[in-house]
């Protein structure tokens, strides 16, 4: 099974609202990803977590925060976002950070966000 | 610096035709990885393939295949007999250190 799963499929939220996107595997991968893709473009790599610990940081403005509560979890909190802040937010895991440049990562499906 | 270019943006064939998406990357270790994901209208990334830097063997799976040159940095894929599934958008990627660097992405359609 190779299933990373993401909730929820779409968002809507004001730019004074706070919500969170959830990911979830159960392939036992130790390395956790967040992707932001606008259209028409590559993923971009925002946060990479390693055995549940943050090890990445793309310089994230801060109205994004990763939390990873156990190893099969990661969620990303959004506040006081901006409309530029619209795209579609992609979880990725893959199997051993340590060696992890080998391992290809999974991706769910997304979240489609849009900030009104 | 581009570290992965996919020169073409779109590329629109026929059903049953034969399509072949380029890319060419550009690292400086001797170990990395490549990989190439379709990324069909539903929007998730599907992994197709890993090939190391040590591994020149090409590869078929089904009406896939994949063309590693070292020697010009490329890593070509070819789809055979397309179908109207085939469409969607093709990222190669390089992996040489923490992160994946992903190509522009080239966008299939294959026509009924």
């Amino acid at each position: 099974d190779t299933e990373v799963t993401q909730t929820p499929k779409h968002l809507v939220m004001g730019m004074t609202n706070k919500k969170s996107l959830k990911c979830e595997q159960h392939m036992g991968h130790r390395a956790m990803y967040w992707y932001k893709q606008k259209a028409k473009k590559p993923p971009e790599l925002m946060f990479v977590y390693s055995y549940e610990k943050l090890s990445i940081n793309e310089s994230v403005p801060s109205r994004f925060s990763p939390e990873c509560p156990n190893s099969s979890l990661l969620n990303l909190h959004l506040h006081a976002l901006q409309p530029e802040d619209s795209a579609l937010y992609l979880c990725a895991s893959s199997q051993d950070p340590g060696q992890g440049v080998r391992h290809e990562q999974y991706f769910g499906p997304g979240t489609r966000l849009t900030v009104t | 610096a581009q570290k992965v270019t996919q020169a073409q943006t779109e590329i629109s064939v026929v059903e049953k035709e034969d399509v072949t998406l380029d890319c060419v990357y550009e690292t400086r270790d001797t170990t990395y990885y490549l990989f190439w994901y379709k990324q069909p209208p539903s929007g998730e990334l599907v992994f197709l393939i890993r090939r190391n830097s040590f591994d020149e063997q090409n590869e078929i799976s089904g009406r896939y295949s994949w063309n590693f040159q070292k020697s010009t940095s490329s890593f070509n894929f070819t789809i055979t007999a397309s179908q109207v599934v085939d469409s969607a958008v093709y990222f190669c990627a390089l992996r040489d250190d923490y992160k994946l660097s992903f190509g522009a992405g080239t966008t299939v359609t294959v026509r009924a």
